[in-house]
């Protein structure tokens, strides 16, 4: 079935460092693609999304393209604040179905 | 934009009593919403997927008996924890979304204890 990888955490980065988070996924059909944030003790916020290959998906600073020759959605942002402090979780939304699939999530610290 | 409310966003119940959490679209129809768990620091995980007017649809492995759902309107999903037990807590989270293909939104969370 359809699934969802995402590099493992925690990710530690120093204030203004460059962010990358990997994200690669396997689906029989033409899945849209999407990053959710979540901040501690809150539910989930969409950050991006794209919904067809090639389309990069911005939001915040944080940037994704998605990747259809790779089967990729790589997460990244120039220049990380301590605000961005979370966990990033990479998810597919089937083409056949409704339901969202997730990676097992990428916590992210930033420390001044 | 698309707002999904939960409710209560924390309970706290004793062993054998039931739990009902709410979730609501506020300005968007929801025909479908989904009810998701999450373990501490873990992914989420689909429970079942809600469908207004008919029954809902679990998930390999999820107790239909033992989280009931309920979605009466185009705008509220109840998940109903029967006879919860300390296992059972969680953090739950419903979603939804406004257009199909488009990202969901989520609820604030539920975070159910029971001691």
């Amino acid at each position: 079935g359809d699934s969802v990888t995402q590099m493992e955490g925690p990710v530690t980065l120093s204030e203004e460092a460059f962010l990358t988070i990997n994200c690669t996924y396997t689906a029989t059909g033409y899945p849209s693609l999407f990053w959710y944030v979540q901040y501690p003790g809150e539910g989930l916020q969409l950050l991006l999304k794209a919904t067809k290959a090639d389309d990069k998906g911005s939001n915040k600073g944080f940037e994704a393209t998605y990747r259809k020759e790779t089967t990729s959605f790589h997460l990244e942002k120039g220049s990380v604040q301590v605000s961005d402090s979370a966990v990033y979780f990479c998810a597919l939304r089937e083409t056949s179905y409704d339901k969202v699939i997730f990676g097992p999530g990428t916590s992210l610290s930033v420390i001044p | 934009g698309a707002v999904v409310s939960q409710h209560p966003s924390w309970v706290i119940c004793k062993s054998g009593t039931s739990v009902k959490i709410e979730c609501r679209s506020l300005d968007f129809q929801a025909t479908t919403m989904f009810w998701y768990r999450q373990f501490p620091k873990q992914s989420l995980m689909l429970m079942a997927t809600s469908n207004e007017g008919s029954k809902a649809t679990y998930e390999q492995g999820v107790e239909k008996d033992k989280f009931l759902i309920n979605h009466a309107s185009l705008t509220l999903s109840t998940l109903t924890v029967t006879s919860a037990h300390p296992e059972d807590s969680s953090f739950y989270i419903c979603s939804a979304s406004p257009q199909t293909g488009d990202g969901y939104t989520f609820g604030s969370g539920t975070r159910l204890t029971v001691v």
